[in-house]
């Protein structure tokens, strides 16, 4: 069963608007990590932001911040103010507790192009 | 920051060969590496996790005999293709878990482009 899902293929946003990329995830574990990675065309993935299942606050990071609902088992990703060079792919993923040391597991990712 | 090295950042070979990809953790221990997949437009796939001086554990479906992992020490693990063939062509990449804590991002290596013509 998909861990994570990423129901946006692609999105056009416009430079300096605001831009949301949705994620759902699906876990029993009460303990678990949400992480939001950045993979340019040249394939590097860029480590963007974190949200951890207890944390109280929303993350944020800069023009990234992480829209945590744990009931709705939503981690959104807000990136304001967007640049051109924020096209890119974007993968949300998820770690659980049994592999706390390890593995993510990845949406589908959602391909973002930023247009002058 | 936490460096993870990975090399050849693409590689062409002819159907039937052999290729290693090597990753290696610059500036910290690695006692364990990820090896994923990614086809164009697809997501990152787990192929297996390597341990130093253990076996490797694979992911369902991944032909271990095909896809030979070894982690020979604290900072270097290496993916072997043996016996490639045009449908492993693609984007392979390593990743090790940050020091720290469990919270920390993988750090992930940038990448092996893989052609099997």
């Amino acid at each position: 069963a998909q861990k994570i899902t990423q129901t946006q293929p692609g999105m056009f946003v416009q430079e300096k608007e605001a831009v949301t990329l949705d994620c759902t995830y699906d876990t029993s574990d009460p303990s678990y990590g949400l992480f939001w990675y950045k993979q340019p065309s040249s394939g590097e993935m860029i480590f963007l932001i974190y949200q951890g299942s207890y944390d109280q606050q929303n993350a944020t990071e800069g023009r990234y911040s992480l829209n945590f609902q744990k009931a709705r088992k939503s981690a959104n990703l807000v990136i304001s103010a967007s640049q051109l060079g924020d096209s890119a792919m974007y993968f949300c993923a998820m770690r659980e507790a049994p592999d706390s040391w390890g593995k993510l597991q990845f949406g589908a990712g959602t391909q973002v192009v930023v247009t002058p | 920051g936490a460096v993870v090295s990975q090399h050849p950042s693409w590689v062409i070979c002819k159907s039937g060969t052999s290729v290693k990809i090597e990753c290696r953790s610059l500036d910290f221990q690695a006692t364990t590496m990820f090896w994923y997949r990614q086809f164009p437009k697809q997501s990152l796939m787990l192929m297996a996790t390597s341990n130093e001086g253990s076996k490797a554990t694979y992911e369902q479906g991944v032909e271990k005999d095909k896809f030979l992992i070894n982690h020979a020490s604290l900072t270097l693990s290496t993916l072997t293709v043996t016996s490639a063939h045009p449908e492993d062509s693609s984007f392979y990449i390593c990743s090790a878990p940050g020091q720290g804590s469990r919270d920390s991002p993988l750090h992930f290596g940038n990448g092996t482009r893989l052609t099997v013509t």
